[in-house]
């Protein structure tokens, strides 16, 4: 079965520099959620999409943007990196007729320095 | 506002030993809970949810959780485990999961 895509796997950036991180959900789901989880730490979840909109807000600081465009993917923007933002980054999808039932994907690993 | 807590954050057993790991939440909508297991390396992987109905939900790998109302738990459980468990389980609930901390569990050979 089609999972969740995640690309880049593995990204080194230095401090202040940008980062894109792309998710591409399983067929027919229409939400994209994306989750920070630091070393050590719970996932902590950061913004999510329905059908193209933002549905939901969590602890994305303002540094950081997402969008979901037409065909469901999503990418989340990241601008004047910090060594803080050192993460796994989730990507998870649902449809809506699961009941918010969320598959993640294998995370993209970005190291700050 | 939904919040989660584990008890235990780290767990030792040997193989056959049943395990149950405690989960106990706080919200004030429409329960939605669910047990994720992270294996070394990897992402999460739903073990199973529950949403309404049978208090008693079974899941993959042998999994079970039961929800228990009155208290506000949703304990997870398997008879015997395996080396192979060996992973971190967390807790979760909403649609915009919150996570309960995480529990490490080591199971020895």
């Amino acid at each position: 079965a089609a999972g969740v895509i995640q690309s880049p796997r593995h990204l080194i950036k230095e401090k202040r520099e940008t980062a894109t991180l792309k998710c591409y959900p399983i067929p027919r789901h229409d939400t994209v959620y994306w989750y920070q989880q630091g070393p050590g730490q719970d996932p902590q979840f950061l913004i999510s999409f329905y059908e193209k909109m933002q549905s939901d807000k969590g602890s994305i600081p303002d540094r950081f943007s997402a969008q979901q465009f037409s065909d469901y993917h999503s990418e989340l923007n990241m601008s004047s990196l910090e060594l803080g933002d050192s993460a796994l980054y989730f990507c998870a999808s649902s449809s809506r007729g699961s009941s918010y039932e969320q598959y993640f994907g294998p995370g993209t690993r970005l190291t700050v320095t | 506002a939904q919040s989660v807590s584990q008890h235990n954050h780290h767990v030792i057993l040997s193989e056959a030993a049943s395990l149950e790991l405690g989960c106990n939440y706080s919200y004030g909508g429409t329960v939605n809970l669910f047990w994720y297991v992270q294996y070394p390396g990897q992402h999460l992987q739903l073990l199973l949810k529950y949403f309404s109905g049978d208090p008693l939900v079974k899941g993959i790998k042998g999994f079970e959780a039961e929800f228990i109302k009155s208290k506000f738990s949703f304990n997870l459980r398997k008879p015997s485990v395996q080396w192979s468990d060996t992973a971190e389980y967390f807790c979760a609930v909403g649609h915009k999961l919150t996570f309960g901390g995480g529990t490490r569990v080591l199971v020895k050979p």
